[in-house]
């Protein structure tokens, strides 16, 4: 079946400009997570959507990121006047549980480069 | 802060010895490990995992270690295979929590 999957793969934008990232969950799965991978760093957790709410988004780092997934299945993960420093790789993974031990399938990421 | 640690950003193993991964943690509320392989341009994937009521799982080719009272785990891959090349990461959750923590990994090589 298919797994996660994240568009665009790769996405180049300025300074200041808002951006949006893509992510199609496996099918059926109710958990959908968020992580942030920044150069040389392991993934770091961003927001936890359990359905269609976010159950915790206490990762995200300011107000300048949001998520939504409207329908329970697509998320879609924005950010607002983009800064350098949110340059990293957004990864994200859905798992058919809400526990630690439900495993967690991650797509390929979304490769941000903010000039 | 950082409350898993992979201290070995690299590893060079040769083929069909063994390679043996470590990994350290602060939280003591840590109660569920996991190891996971990523591969250039792909998402990490889930490899083995352990819960703090064993010390030792096992599959296939991959072991896991958990020694609680030091906080640290290991990954051992014997015998290591080419395929097995890649980053691995080591992560920690609360068993009833979702969140997991993850260190910075682990790059391998096998040479042939």
């Amino acid at each position: 079946g298919a797994g996660v999957s994240q568009t665009p793969s790769n996405k180049v934008t300025e300074k200041g400009k808002y951006v949006e990232l893509r992510c199609d969950p496996i099918s059926g799965h109710t958990a959908l997570y968020w992580y942030r991978q920044s150069l040389g760093q392991g993934p770091e957790f961003l927001i936890y959507f359990q359905g269609t709410g976010a159950a915790d988004d206490s990762g995200l780092p300011n107000d300048r990121f949001f998520a939504v997934r409207p329908e329970g299945s697509v998320s879609t993960l924005k950010i607002q006047r983009t800064e350098r420093g949110d340059s990293a790789v957004y990864l994200c993974a859905s798992s058919d549980g809400q526990l630690s031990t439900d495993t967690q399938y991650f797509g390929p990421g979304t490769r941000l480069t903010v000039l | 802060d950082q409350q898993v640690k992979q201290n070995s950003p690299s590893l060079s193993v040769q083929e069909g010895r063994i390679s043996i991964l470590n990994c350290d943690y602060t939280n003591s509320m840590f109660d569920y490990f996991l190891w996971y392989k990523k591969y250039p341009a792909e998402g990490p994937t889930f490899l083995i995992s352990i819960s703090s009521i064993k010390d030792k799982n096992e599959d296939g080719r991959f072991t896991v270690f958990l020694n609680k009272s030091a906080k640290h785990l290991s990954l051992h891959i014997v015998p290591s295979q080419p395929g097995d090349s890649a980053v691995y990461f080591c992560a920690a959750s609360e068993t009833n929590d979702y969140k997991l923590s993850f260190g910075a990994g682990t790059t391998v090589t096998v040479r042939a």
